[in-house]
């Protein structure tokens, strides 16, 4: 199993522009979830899914859109990237029978929004 | 809204010592409670979770957690530290109320070094 995938791994983008980031996961679970990362501020919930069409919004959901078609993708979008989009951004995957909390998480896509 | 504390940004300790990673949680109702590991260029990993039962958790690589009710603390704790220890500590809470509360909420995190 790959685990939970994400690319790309660092992406540069100017105001104003848009991007997908895709991500992955081989272990068919139901569960799939978009976090940012900032300095002090450890992870936020940007948008959420519990099975392929169905998805929900997290804490910090304003600038992203989100898609579930299948259970194995669930790609993020920027429509138009601003600064205050910097950061780090990973996707995680779990099983709902075995608990968000044990969530796979990828490795990350860093971010710079000029 | 349910919230997690980390006090601490930055913990040293020396090898082989003891080592105690601070959190405390606000959540209506009983919480679920979760400890995770991130080292450097890395993803997030489970370490160790309470739900309900003993108030002493264990987890992986030797560590665990002490649940108090009483003080809504939730310290993630490890006999003798090793240098392997040092990364990104993150505690997560997880409350009952419907949405997004029903989701984790991660403290800011602490980085632990662990010094030869």
């Amino acid at each position: 199993n790959a685990g939970v995938t994400q690319t790309p791994k660092f992406q540069v983008l100017k105001t104003g522009q848009s991007m997908t980031l895709q991500c992955a996961q081989d272990m068919n679970h139901e569960y799939m979830s978009w976090y940012r990362q900032d300095p002090g501020m450890g992870l936020r919930l940007i948008h959420y899914s519990v099975g392929a069409g169905i998805t929900d919004q997290g804490e910090v959901p304003n600038g992203y859109n989100v898609s579930r078609s299948t259970t194995e993708d669930f790609p993020l979008r920027l429509l138009s990237a601003a600064p205050s989009q910097t950061s780090v951004y990973f996707c995680a995957s779990s099983s709902l029978l075995a608990g968000i909390e044990t969530q796979y998480f990828g490795p990350g896509t860093r971010l710079l929004v000029l | 809204a349910q919230s997690v504390a980390q006090p601490e940004d930055q913990v040293n300790v020396a090898e082989g010592n003891p080592l105690t990673v601070k959190c405390t949680y606000s959540v209506s109702g009983n919480p679920y409670l979760f400890w995770y590991v991130q080292y450097p260029n890395r993803g997030l990993q489970f370490l160790l979770k309470y739900i309900t039962g003993d108030n002493l958790v264990k987890g992986s690589y030797g560590f665990e957690a002490e649940f108090n009710k009483s003080q809504t603390s939730f310290h993630l704790k490890k006999p003798s530290a090793l240098v392997s220890d040092s990364a990104l500590y993150f505690c997560a809470v997880r409350g009952f109320s419907s949405g997004s509360a029903r989701q984790l909420t991660f403290g800011s995190g602490t980085q632990l070094t662990v010094l030869p």
